[in-house]
């Protein structure tokens, strides 16, 4: 079945420092949904990647989608303290389930 | 706009007792999911509804695990009987549509002592 891996599993940086996390499929997608999680919160969603090498921001926040629509990446400039929180990506491929597929999260703190 | 709803928001229960977590869903979606995570499994999708029918339950860990969707407002996971591994966070999330953005609720923190 597809699986929908993540990397890194944590992440600790210094206020300011840049991060990335990076979500990899076994399978082509039809689309990828990036979501955040506050510690002892629920998910929320913050936005979905639809088109081959599409890229999304929101303020800080770098959303891309690659060529071959097998991965994506999420990259926050100069962090904040509430960046901190765990960071799923959730793809669904192309031509099977028609629900998506969530990886393990990345989990980032962020050190004042 | 109300967002899912879950109840309840806590559970402290012994193992063997059964246990019932209950969801209604944004009005007007179509889809909904039962998750459970874990620092171990992280969150693992159990059953999806889709129109009230179940779709994919091919997560339901084994025949402890039972859940049901009588009406497009409301649904319930069942475990009879619990047990300590059992213990987790348990979310509830809706979509207009399957394959579109989920809206999680506050989830259920289950303990099984």
């Amino acid at each position: 079945g597809q699986q929908v891996m993540q990397i890194p599993q944590y992440q600790h940086v210094q206020e300011g420092e840049d991060f990335t996390t990076y979500c990899n499929s076994s399978t082509t997608l039809s689309n990828i949904q990036w979501y955040k999680q506050r510690p002892g919160g629920h998910p929320v969603f913050l936005i979905q990647l639809v088109k081959s090498g599409e890229v999304k921001k929101q303020k800080r926040l770098t959303f891309q989608f690659g060529e071959a629509k097998k991965n994506s990446s999420l990259h926050i400039t100069a962090t904040q303290t509430t960046d901190v929180g765990t960071y799923f990506c959730a793809g669904r491929a192309s031509g099977g389930s028609y629900i998506p597929t969530f990886g393990r999260g990345t989990s980032l703190i962020v050190h004042p | 706009d109300a967002g899912v709803i879950q109840s309840p928001r806590h559970e402290v229960t012994e193992m063997g007792q059964e246990v019932t977590l209950r969801c209604k869903p944004i009005s007007g979606h179509n889809s909904l999911f039962w998750y459970r995570q874990t620092m171990m499994r992280g969150l693992e999708l159990l059953i999806y509804f889709n129109n009230n029918v179940p779709i994919d339950d091919s997560g339901m860990p084994e025949d402890r695990f039972s859940a049901k969707m009588p009406n497009a407002s409301f649904s319930t996971l069942k475990i009879q009987p619990s047990e300590p591994r059992d213990s987790a966070v348990y979310f509830c999330a809706s979509s207009p549509q399957g394959s579109q953005p989920q809206h999680f609720g506050d989830g259920t923190r289950l303990s099984i002592l």
